[in-house]
């Protein structure tokens, strides 16, 4: 079973409008953490947010943020004010204390941020 | 300079031929990684190196031998690839310490056409 799922293949979404891209885990670990990364055309991946298992509030970074809902298992991320550059591959991924320092990536999404 | 770099950007090569990847971190981390992304396919580990001793080898194929010299550096060493083994190699860093919030730092990837 995959770990990490991704359900939204391509996103569309007009500027200056939010967007939220989903992404559903699957542990049985209690601490793990929770991470999103930008890829844009380049191929450089880009740490975006990161969300620990224990946290009790959602993260937040500048016009990211992630709505983070355990018992759902679900930690999507949330795009505010969308700008033409956010357009690139989204990748949801996971890291569990069990698993040392495997990060297990989702599919991704890509979204495209339309003018 | 930039956090992670990966030298070559690009590499074309043949079956036969034997090349190699270079990757360099300039962030004082304690363990690199080999990613391979292929297209349509999640990424997937290859290799970890924590304080220059593998960790982890997620069951990849032997003409693919990683190296790492000392915690700067990181190579992957190509011989008789397939040209199933095009992809986009992904170097990444960390700072492994008692908690999972490490986040992993990409460089911008080799991309390798094997013909």
């Amino acid at each position: 079973a995959q770990k990490i799922t991704q359900t939204q293949p391509g996103m569309f979404v007009q500027e200056k409008e939010a967007v939220t891209l989903d992404c559903t885990y699957d542990t049985s670990d209690q601490s793990y953490g929770l991470f999103w990364y930008k890829q844009p055309s380049s191929g450089e991946m880009i740490f975006l947010i990161y969300q620990g298992s224990y946290d009790e509030q959602n993260a937040t970074e500048g016009r990211y943020s992630l709505n983070f809902q355990k018992a759902r298992k679900s930690a999507n991320l949330v795009i505010s004010a969308s700008q033409l550059g956010d357009s690139a591959m989204y990748f949801c991924a996971m890291r569990e204390i069990n698993y040392g320092q495997n990060f297990v990536f989702g599919p991704g999404t890509r979204l495209s941020v339309l003018p | 300079e930039t956090g992670v770099t990966q030298t070559p950007r690009h590499l074309v090569m043949g079956m036969t031929n034997k090349k190699s990847l270079k990757c360099e971190q300039h962030l004082g981390h304690n363990a690199m990684y080999w990613y391979k992304q292929s297209a349509k396919k999640p990424l997937e580990l290859m290799f970890v190196y924590s304080l220059e001793e593998r960790v982890e080898n997620n069951s990849v194929p032997s003409r693919f031998s990683p190296e790492c010299p000392n915690s700067s550096h990181l190579f992957l060493h190509l011989h008789t690839l397939q040209p199933e083994d095009s992809a986009l190699y992904l170097c990444a860093s960390s700072q492994e310490g008692a908690s999972l919030t490490g986040e992993l730092f990409f460089g911008e990837g080799s991309r390798l056409t094997v013909l």
